[in-house]
């Protein structure tokens, strides 16, 4: 069974940029969540997919976005980067009847000078 | 919305001692799910232990045990036979079946383990 994996590990913008980050989710699990975990703080939800449509968002502006494609990966997209975004940005995927746990990949480390 | 709280930002523990990790959370609802997650250096977040609501007994895997409180709104997790593998940040987070899967997080415990 192959676990939840994010490209690319590292990642350097600048300010006013735009960025794609890329998420394979765990074999057979049709949900995807992007978590924003700045440095020192707990995961923090964007949003969450179920079967490509965008299934819950937390408090994050528009220029966070996403997609989610028919074989369930997921691309989180955020537009207009400001310095704040610098954080780990974790995915993770579930599927509902698995006690409702999330699994997670290891995380993409974004970089806004 | 809901908010947990972790009020030990760091904690220390002798190998092969008992270590104790704190965790509060606020809600109105009476179902829902907690978890502890462990996230080693190397990021990726690893599930710990979870506790059902509803269920009144407390959930053991091996070394780790929860003491869960509904009423206190507490959910601590117990380390035993601390390890040096243990060392790590824990986060405690809580899950709404009236939200889907968004988990809400606390600001973790950063925990050492002093051979």
């Amino acid at each position: 069974e192959t676990g939840v994996t994010q490209s690319p590990t590292h990642l350097i913008k600048t300010r006013g940029q735009q960025v794609t980050l890329r998420c394979s989710s765990q074999s057979g699990h049709n949900t995807v969540s992007w978590y924003q975990q700045a440095l020192g703080q707990g995961p923090q939800f964007i949003f969450q997919y179920y079967r490509e449509e965008e299934n819950g968002r937390g408090n994050f502006p528009p220029r966070f976005s996403g997609l989610q494609f028919p074989n369930y990966s997921s691309e989180l997209n955020v537009n207009a980067l400001e310095l704040d975004d610098s954080a780990l940005y974790l995915c993770a995927s579930s599927f509902p009847s698995t006690y409702n746990e999330q699994f997670f990949g290891p995380g993409t480390r974004l970089t806004v000078l | 919305a809901q908010t947990v709280t972790q009020s030990q930002p760091e904690m220390s523990v002798q190998e092969a001692e008992t270590v104790t990790l704190s965790c509060t959370y606020d809600t109105s609802e009476s179902d829902y799910y907690l978890f502890w997650y462990k996230q080693p250096p190397s990021r990726q977040m690893i599930l710990v232990i979870r506790q059902e609501a509803y269920k009144q007994q407390n959930a053991t895997e091996n070394r780790f045990s929860v003491n869960f409180q509904k009423a206190a709104k507490s959910f601590s997790l117990k380390i035993s036979d601390s390890q040096l593998g243990d060392a790590a940040m824990y986060f405690c987070a809580y899950r709404s079946p009236n939200t889907g899967n968004q988990f809400y997080f606390g600001t973790g415990t950063s925990l050492t383990v002093i051979p």
